[in-house]
């Protein structure tokens, strides 16, 4: 089975520093991983997905995500936090029948002015 | 173009009564998801269709809760005789297929259910 763990559930940063959500996964066989994102009373967006090649994969509003199959990880970063990056991130792995997906618990990120 | 819809948006009811929560899929998405988000939590997998395939309710909870899918179109899921613990938010995903996994989800609003 696999499992996601993403550490932190609430996580701070001012305005202009470094984003970093941390997330962990447990498989078997390299999973396909994602990071979602939701605004307040919003649905889930999709940020940015790793399935093969590059192990550094860009996603939207500045978010990437580096695949470290020896960590097993699938950290997301952002170089210089905005006021309108506050929201919750989710990270998934799904396995390669692409059937069933799982996510961790999400990080709440707050922005401070 | 329309993205997935759900409704309604929000649904409150008495402890013991039924309940249906509608998903309207992205026209064409062939597979589609149901997930629940109890409050501060992650989601949890409930359900999932695939074109005309049995769908795979490994996640459902309880037999109280149940969906169907009408070929590749909208989606009901219904809970019986609801508890309390059954207040969450139900999300609802779908995704095309055909080609190469992994199938992006694209995820409704969600219903938030709130059972007194």
């Amino acid at each position: 089975a696999q499992s996601v763990t993403q550490l932190g559930s609430h996580v701070s940063v001012s305005e202009g520093a470094l984003v970093l959500l941390r997330c962990n996964y447990s498989s078997s066989v390299p999973p396909y991983l994602f990071w979602y994102v939701q605004y307040p009373n919003q649905g889930l967006q999709l940020l940015l997905k790793y399935t093969t090649g590059a192990t550094l994969v860009k996603g939207i509003n500045g978010f990437e995500a580096e695949f470290k199959k020896s960590e097993t990880s699938f950290h997301l970063t952002k170089p210089s936090a905005h006021m309108s990056d506050a929201a919750e991130y989710f990270c998934a792995v799904s396995g390669h029948t692409g059937n069933q997906f799982y996510f961790g618990t999400g990080t709440s990120l707050t922005v401070i002015p | 173009g329309a993205g997935v819809s759900q409704s309604p948006s929000n649904k409150v009811t008495e402890k013991g009564k039924d309940v249906e929560l509608r998903c309207d899929p992205i026209s064409g998405h062939t597979a589609l998801y149901w997930y629940r988000q109890r409050l501060g939590q992650g989601l949890e997998f409930l359900i999932y269709f695939q074109g005309n395939s049995a769908p795979d309710k490994s996640g459902l909870p309880s037999d109280r809760f149940s969906a169907e899918r009408t070929g590749e179109s909208v989606s009901t899921l219904t809970i019986q005789r609801t508890q309390q613990e059954d207040s969450a938010v139900y999300l609802c995903a779908s995704s095309p297929s055909g080609g190469r996994a992994p199938y992006e989800q694209y995820f409704g609003p969600g219903t938030r259910l709130t059972v007194t």
